[in-house]
């Protein structure tokens, strides 16, 4: 079936650091969607990128799909203790998988 | 943006009986339902995609006889775990997208924590 990863599976930083997560499909996407899910909460929806090369920013958010449709990235610039969670794509190729999702601690 | 309401929030049960966990889009209508199940500290599990008045459409390893899908209705799907072991205890989550498919983003239920003793 299809699979969706995502590296690293967990990261800590201090708090003002950069986060970056990594997310790979093995199958050719026609979307790429970006959650966010806090500890005991379910996931939200935070943007989704259609187009090859699509780069968009929320804030302190960039998020980019790669040319082939097959890999995407979330980069948080400065990061605050509000932005623990685990990160979560989910890509609609067949069906709508989740990746494996990266686990974000932010150290104050 | 759209709400999707998942009932119960958290059910403890007995090994050996049933449970039926509902999934409501409240204020629009949802041909597609997917229904999901994450375990501590993992990602969300693509169990089945439900689509409204047909069968439900099981991943690889799901048995279709143990959890039950109904999706009868454009803004309900159901979810049935019969004869709950306490191996199926889990945190089960439904979202709904509108319309069939397309750019459209998925807005999730609150889960359901299921609790088999």
């Amino acid at each position: 079936g299809q699979q969706v990863m995502q590296i690293p599976q967990y990261q800590h930083v201090q708090e003002g650091e950069d986060f970056t997560t990594y997310c790979n499909s093995s199958t050719t996407l026609s979307n790429i969607q970006w959650y966010k899910q806090r500890p005991g909460g379910h996931p939200v929806f935070l943007i989704q990128l259609v187009k090859s090369g699509e780069v968009k920013k929320q804030k302190r958010l960039t998020f980019q799909f790669g040319e082939a449709k097959k890999n995407s990235s979330l980069h948080i610039t400065a990061t605050q203790t509000t932005d623990v969670g685990t990160y979560f794509c989910a890509g609609l190729g067949n069906q709508f998988y989740f990746g494996t999702g990266t686990s974000l601690t932010v150290i104050p | 943006g759209a709400v999707v309401s998942q009932h119960p929030s958290w059910v403890i049960c007995k090994s050996g009986t049933s449970v039926k966990i509902e999934c409501r889009s409240l204020d629009f209508q949802a041909t597609t339902m997917f229904w999901y199940r994450q375990f501590p500290k993992q990602s969300l599990m693509l169990m089945a995609t439900s689509n409204e008045g047909s069968k439900a459409t099981y991943e690889q390893g799901v048995e279709k006889d143990k959890f039950l899908i109904n999706h009868a209705s454009l803004t309900l799907s159901t979810l049935t775990v019969t004869s709950a072991h306490p191996e199926d205890s889990s945190f089960y989550i439904c979202s709904a997208r509108r319309g069939v498919w397309g750019n459209t983003e998925a807005f999730f239920g609150q889960g359901t924590r299921l609790t088999v003793v």
